[in-house]
């Protein structure tokens, strides 16, 4: 299995407040994305980085920011949480070298009250 | 919007070949087929992938049209572990001359003993 880490896995916070998701990996890929998936839909990209401090909007952007300070971290931050963002949060990993694909991690879940 | 067609839902008697059908009649001459699935609330796992020819490995196989406008994911012999949403995704350019999945709703296999 890819090596992905995503913290914390399970999550419980109020509206308003901030929240930081985090994902790492161990396979030096340049490409990172950040999923996030509700009942009955299938995953829907947010963000993604395509390297070091290069990142770019996914379909459902809006309310979350990123950063990716270095090639094995990208951080997902909901500056002030509410409830329609109450989901659970997949990170993906890719090389694109020769189509490569995706590999995701975990997925953390985020409820927010 | 997503770019596939799937079957919300389909049965397979365990040991029976599963034959998961996909629609991507607008797909671009130069973009990927990718199939995953996703076991209850664990990331998407990846299965197979192609552009224009029929791939094989050790999980499953893909019939790309010849005219590519729909693909067959085949898994053999199915068993009851492989009871899971099947995503079938085309993946497409985006402006920053990255890759992006498009993810439908998939196709829920159950598997019968």
């Amino acid at each position: 299995d890819a090596g992905i880490t995503q913290s914390p896995r399970h999550k419980v916070t109020e509206t308003g407040t901030p929240v930081t998701l985090r994902c790492h990996q161990t396979e030096n890929h340049r490409y990172m994305y950040w999923y996030r998936q509700d009942p009955g839909h299938g995953l829907r990209l947010i963000h993604y980085s395509y390297g070091v401090k290069d990142t770019d909007k996914g379909e459902v952007s809006d309310g979350y920011s990123v950063s990716r300070s270095k090639t094995e971290d990208f951080l997902l931050t909901l500056e002030s949480a509410t409830s329609s963002q109450t989901s659970v949060y997949f990170c993906a990993i890719s090389d694109q070298i020769s189509n490569q694909p995706q590999h995701f991690g975990d997925g953390t879940r985020l409820s927010i009250l | 919007d997503a770019k596939t067609t799937q079957p919300p839902s389909m049965d397979c008697a365990e040991g029976r070949a599963a034959n998961l059908p996909c629609n991507h009649s607008t797909i671009s001459g130069n973009e990927y087929v990718y199939w995953y699935r996703q076991i209850h609330s664990q990331g998407p796992q990846y299965i197979i992938h192609g552009l224009k020819n029929n791939e094989t490995n050790e999980m499953a196989s893909l019939i790309i049209t010849e005219d590519r406008k729909s693909s067959t994911l085949i898994l053999p012999h199915a068993t009851l572990r492989d009871t899971a949403v099947y995503y079938c995704i085309v993946r497409v350019a985006s402006t920053s001359g990255t890759y992006k999945y498009i993810f439908g709703t998939g196709t829920r296999l159950k598997v019968l003993a």
